[in-house]
């Protein structure tokens, strides 16, 4: 297993425009998790999902953006009608429940810059 | 969800021990701490993770006092390598589902 993937690497859209990003976590991982970091700030959390079931959306995330993760696999995030705040580096993360707590494995990232 | 402070910035030479304290006053009784590591245009990785007392792996060491209010994060012999933005994270147990905060930018000097 490679890790936990993210494509594209980088994408650079009109504003307006709707945007999905893809996410392979690791095949064992049962949890999903979306985050968002700009520059100089610390990645903040978007939702996650156990399985296929979405369980947690942050106040932050605007109706435009939305996240699927069918048969509990890949993930996408779709932003809609993209703004210039949008513009961010869109993280993934995976993690196994287990008996004890353990570590989120995290992504490259995909690059996001709307002009 | 538990707040926490830690330096903005630090500055080691190489090969020195750094220790990087994270305060997190309101931290609940299901709440781990979690630091990462970051590096520039990369995805956070995991370093260490505790409850309570003294946790040790191959990259680090991280202390938890008894009343866990903060942590101590303690990297030995530091080299250039690990110029990095490190974060303290306060997650509920079993999940990740938290905002990081702006962490604390390490900068080892030669």
């Amino acid at each position: 297993d490679t890790g936990v993937s993210q494509d594209p690497r980088h994408k650079i859209t009109k504003r307006g425009q709707n945007v999905t990003f893809r996410c392979d976590p690791i095949s064992e991982h049962n949890r999903l998790y979306w985050y968002r970091q700009t520059l100089g700030q610390g990645p903040e959390f978007l939702t996650y999902f156990q399985n296929e079931a979405q369980l947690e959306k942050s106040r932050l995330l605007s109706d435009r953006f939305s996240a699927e993760r069918p048969k509990g696999s890949f993930s996408t995030l779709e932003i809609q009608r993209t703004e210039q705040g949008d513009s961010a580096m869109y993280l993934c993360a995976s993690s196994f429940t287990g008996p004890m707590n353990t570590e989120a494995f995290f992504g490259q990232g995909t690059r996001l810059t709307v002009v | 969800l538990a707040k926490t402070t830690q330096p903005i910035s630090m500055d080691s030479y190489e090969g020195q021990e750094v220790n990087i304290t994270c305060s997190h006053n309101n931290i609940a009784t299901n709440d781990y701490i979690t630091w990462y590591q970051q590096f520039p245009s990369q995805g956070p990785r995991f370093i260490i993770q505790g409850y309570k007392t003294k946790v040790t792996n191959e990259v680090a060491s991280l202390f938890i006092p008894a009343d866990r209010k903060s942590s101590t994060l303690s990297l030995p012999r530091v080299s250039l390598s690990d110029t990095a933005v490190y974060y303290c994270l306060v997650n509920p147990g079993g999940y990740q589902k938290v905002t990081f905060g702006i962490g604390t930018k390490l900068q080892v000097i030669p």
